[in-house]
């Protein structure tokens, strides 16, 4: 089944302790996304990657990192998590970075920072 | 950047009746592609429909229809005969064809559908 894995579903930490929240795709996709969803905010984009080692910031990067080393996978780094992190997180992938295809979603990832 | 707006955050829907759910966007750019996607409660992206900019005639897909007005800048989505399963959050979207693939959301409209 093709698909976009996020791990994990959910995770409560408190500040400071460095986090990974891990994204795989199934479906040879060579753009990745991650994006943050706050109420009354939507989705905004955190990183990009258009390719394997092409990664590059989106409207909110602050605070996060990301790697693509491989093809598959993307995941989502907070170095040292604030409060202000906490929020709903989804990877997305698509085929390549342009055309009328749309984003895959994750299922989301609950972050809460105390 | 290009702003996506989605106003009246919550809309109710009588079960089998229309709904319209309105969303304009803010561009310089003639050559882009637009989407509504929808989030049950199980949190999900799921996407519903999609637009390209450079067809007039307006995308459909079943029960879910768009009004495309490119001069006016404007994309809302008609759900009809609605149903209990489409009650969600409904995300606008906005992509340029060219850049980085980033989506530009609205804030979203729930959709309350009343049996």
């Amino acid at each position: 089944e093709a698909q976009v894995t996020q791990n994990p579903r959910y995770l409560i930490t408190v500040t400071g302790k460095k986090l990974t929240v891990t994204c795989s795709q199934n479906m040879n996709h060579e753009y990745m996304s991650w994006y943050r969803q706050d109420p009354g905010l939507g989705l905004r984009q955190i990183y990009y990657s258009m390719n394997v080692e092409v990664t590059d910031k989106g409207d909110v990067p602050e605070g996060y990192k990301v790697s693509r080393k491989e093809k598959r996978n993307f995941p989502l780094i907070l170095e040292s998590p604030s409060p202000n992190q906490t929020s709903l997180y989804f990877c997305a992938s698509s085929l390549w970075g342009g055309g009328n295809q749309p984003q895959h979603f994750g299922d989301g990832t609950r972050l809460s920072i105390l | 950047a290009q702003t996506v707006t989605q106003s009246q955050p919550e809309m109710s829907v009588q079960e089998a009746e229309t709904v319209t759910l309105s969303c304009t966007y803010d561009t310089s750019e003639s050559d882009y592609y637009l989407f509504w996607y929808k989030q049950p409660p199980s949190r999900q992206m799921i996407l519903v429909i999609r637009q390209e900019a450079y067809k007039q005639q307006n995308a459909t897909e079943n029960r879910f229809s768009v009004n495309f007005q490119k001069a006016a800048k404007s994309f809302s989505l008609k759900i009809s005969d609605s149903q209990l399963g489409d009650a969600a959050m409904y995300f606008c979207a906005y992509r340029s064809a060219r850049g980085n693939n980033r989506l530009a959301f609205g804030k979203g409209n729930q959709v309350v559908v009343i049996p």
